[in-house]
């Protein structure tokens, strides 16, 4: 069964540092991964997704992931963080039949 | 193009109660999803519809939940009795299986119950 596991469940940067969360995937199978965002009282929005070809994946916001099969790592990172990017961050993976596994999420903190 | 829709936002109900939340996923999404997300957890699946057939219903607890998707468009989630360790958001997603979305789930506000 596949599994997912985010290091770290609060992140807390300053505005216009670097973010990183941290993801690492555990598949028997080929995966897809997903970097999933979450604000308050809100559903989830899709940030990207590695299916597959380019191992760098650029999403929404500025927003980038590395798909390291050596590592089974799926981090995230943007370069300069903005106020509007504290929310609740979710990595999954899923297999070819769409079943989607999430971890437990990382809630990112932006002070000014 | 109108996103998943679900209701209500908000339910506050009293232990052994029961409970059901709608959900209308996007216009032409065959396969729809229901997740728990407890709080401080990521959202775990309950069940999955292809149409108006179940996918996968392994993680649904049968004694109090159940859930239905009889034209294979809407779908309803009922929970009965409930127990406090229900409380939780619901969310609903969808999915096509066209070849540019494909595993990509459109996921809906949620239905945020609270069971005293």
């Amino acid at each position: 069964a596949q599994s997912v596991t985010q290091l770290g469940s609060h992140v807390s940067v300053s505005e216009g540092a670097l973010v990183l969360l941290r993801c690492n995937y555990s598949s028997s199978v080929p995966p897809y991964l997903f970097w999933y965002v979450q604000y308050p009282n809100q559903g989830l929005q899709l940030l990207l997704k590695y299916t597959t070809g380019a191992t760098l994946v650029k999403g929404i916001n500025g927003f980038e992931a590395e798909f390291k099969k050596s590592e089974t790592s799926f981090h995230l990172t943007k370069p300069s963080a903005h106020m509007s990017d504290a929310a609740e961050y979710f990595c999954a993976v899923s297999d070819r039949n769409n079943d989607m596994r999430f971890g437990a999420g990382t809630r990112l903190t932006v002070k000014p | 193009e109108a996103g998943v829709a679900q209701s209500p936002r908000y339910k506050i109900i009293e232990k052994r109660q029961s409970v059901a939340f709608w959900c209308n996923p996007i216009s032409g999404h065959a396969t729809l999803y229901w997740y728990q997300q407890i709080l401080g957890q990521g959202p775990k699946l309950l069940i999955q519809f292809q149409n108006n057939g179940v996918v996968d219903d392994s993680q649904l607890p049968k004694d109090r939940f159940s859930a239905e998707r009889l034209k294979g468009v809407d779908s309803t989630l009922k929970i009965q009795p409930a127990k406090l360790e229900d409380s939780a958001v619901y969310l609903c997603a969808s999915t096509s299986l066209g070849a540019v979305n494909y595993n990509e789930q459109f996921f809906g506000p949620g239905t945020r119950l609270t069971v005293l």
